[in-house]
């Protein structure tokens, strides 16, 4: 069955410091793919979707400029916290679409200290 | 080796019915259990999020059950409605790491 990767799948950065979460669908293209956070205990909530080639469409109250979204090709698209902050750690997670099925990474742990 | 599974993978049924959906999973060292729902074009929405210590969570019609020792949990859906048709998924955290592992779901439909 068609998988997606994350990459890394933890990773601790310092304040201040920007981190990139890359998202791969490695057997098929991905026209949409969706990013998603969870704190600890509690449900995952949609950040953006992006649709290749264009900008990615944010939810509300998800900040575009700190969450950087990169839909570069059919099977990749990156998520970059840019100054991170302690209260950004978080688990990461994307999803990935093609014409008919959509698809889930493992995710990413980050940690800001 | 984690592995999620849910059974079965496509159920229809008259609305107004009550329904259970399973998951099982192999490894009982979860840290947590969630259910999801997936409209078709649409991304995730979280329905109930049940932790290791507890043993149901309820969201209206929505009862979700966890039973670690036997590495089960259901999804009941009171008086199902058409709105209810959707795929559930169902995914687990677990003990030592923060990897989602995640179900292949089940696709309901509810007959009007």
């Amino acid at each position: 069955g068609a998988v997606v990767s994350q990459h890394p799948s933890w990773v601790i950065c310092k304040s201040g410091t920007s981190v990139k979460i890359e998202c791969r669908s490695l057997d098929f293209q991905a026209t949409t793919m969706f990013w998603y956070r969870q704190f600890p205990k509690q449900s995952l909530m949609l950040m953006a979707t992006s649709n290749e080639g264009s900008k990615a469409t944010y939810e509300q109250g998800v900040e575009k400029d700190k969450f950087l979204i990169n839909h570069a090709s059919l099977t990749l698209s990156t998520l970059t916290v840019t100054s991170a902050h302690p209260e950004d750690s978080s688990f990461y997670i994307c999803s990935a679409r093609d014409s008919f099925t959509q698809y889930f990474g493992p995710g990413t742990r980050l940690t800001v200290t | 080796k984690q592995e999620v599974t849910q059974i079965p993978a496509a159920l229809s049924v008259p609305e107004g019915e009550n329904l259970v959906l399973n998951c099982s999973f192999t490894d009982s060292a979860i840290y947590n259990l969630q259910w999801f729902r997936q409209d078709p074009g649409k991304g995730l929405t979280s329905l109930l999020l049940i932790q290791s210590s507890q043993r149901e969570q309820t969201s209206g019609r929505l009862n979700a059950s966890l039973d670690k020792s036997s590495g089960r949990s259901t999804l009941y859906i009171a008086a199902s409605q058409p709105g209810d048709s959707a795929t559930y998924l169902c995914a687990v955290h677990m003990d030592s790491n923060y990897q989602l592992i995640w179900g292949a779901g089940t696709k309901l439909i509810i007959k009007p």
